[in-house]
């Protein structure tokens, strides 16, 4: 059973407050691995790709990091703010099965004004 | 551009009745996936599409639930006799192809279906 997982289930921080998040995927076989957003009532939006071992994304102010060999992603989001609030979703993607993504549960991020 | 679009954004259907989803990818877009994700989880995989014909239908729960794309864009997921547990919301995502940008999916907003 391929599992994804990610932690916590759900964040509540202060708007200024940074965070991060967590993805957790199987080490081998290991093709891709992507971070989407998905605000409420909205179609879930592409964060990042990333593709090998120790990459480091950053978009505004939202970074990622890739741990392939063990198995895991962090999401960093410095100085959170409302517009923030959103599910974080991380899909793995194998080697042998690259044309099916595996989607973890998602972290719930609300930020409180 | 367009995006991905999907219709009905809102469903809903009382137990046993048929229902039907359509996805309306993005132009020139071969991959086609449709997800179904309930409250707390992740999109869960059900169908996907390369071109006309499904590549991979393993994630379909049963025999109630069938889909087809038979020109290669727009795709319309089926549900037979419908029933309370299918109430999620379903989700459709394109790709341009599986080997682009490492599978990238672009998707719609989403049918919210709700079975009485």
């Amino acid at each position: 059973i391929l599992n994804v997982e990610q932690s916590p289930q759900s964040l509540h921080v202060q708007e200024g407050d940074s965070t991060n998040f967590t993805c957790s995927f199987p080490s081998s076989n290991f093709y891709a691995l992507h971070w989407y957003r998905w605000e409420t009532a909205k179609s879930p939006e592409a964060l990042f790709v990333m593709t090998l071992n120790g990459d480091e994304k950053k978009k505004g102010r939202i970074s990622a990091t890739l741990n392939t060999k063990e198995g895991y992603s962090y999401l960093y989001i410095k100085g959170s703010q409302p517009e923030d609030s959103a599910t974080y979703l991380c899909a793995f993607c194998r080697k042998t099965s690259y044309d099916k993504v595996i989607f973890g549960p998602g972290t719930s991020l609300s930020v409180i004004p | 551009g367009a995006g991905v679009s999907q219709t009905p954004s809102n469903k809903v259907t009382e137990k046993g009745k048929y229902v039907e989803l359509r996805c309306d990818p993005i132009s020139g877009h071969t991959a086609l996936y449709w997800y179904r994700q309930s409250l707390g989880q992740g999109p869960e995989f059900l169908i996907y599409f390369q071109g006309t014909g499904a590549a991979d239908d393993s994630g379909l729960p049963n025999d109630r639930f069938f889909a087809v794309r038979p020109e290669g864009s727009v795709s319309t997921l089926k549900i037979q006799r419908t029933e309370r547990g299918d109430s999620a919301v379903y989700l459709c995502a394109s790709s341009l192809s599986p080997q682009s940008s490492y599978n990238e999916q672009f998707f719609g907003p989403g049918t919210r279906l709700t079975v009485l």
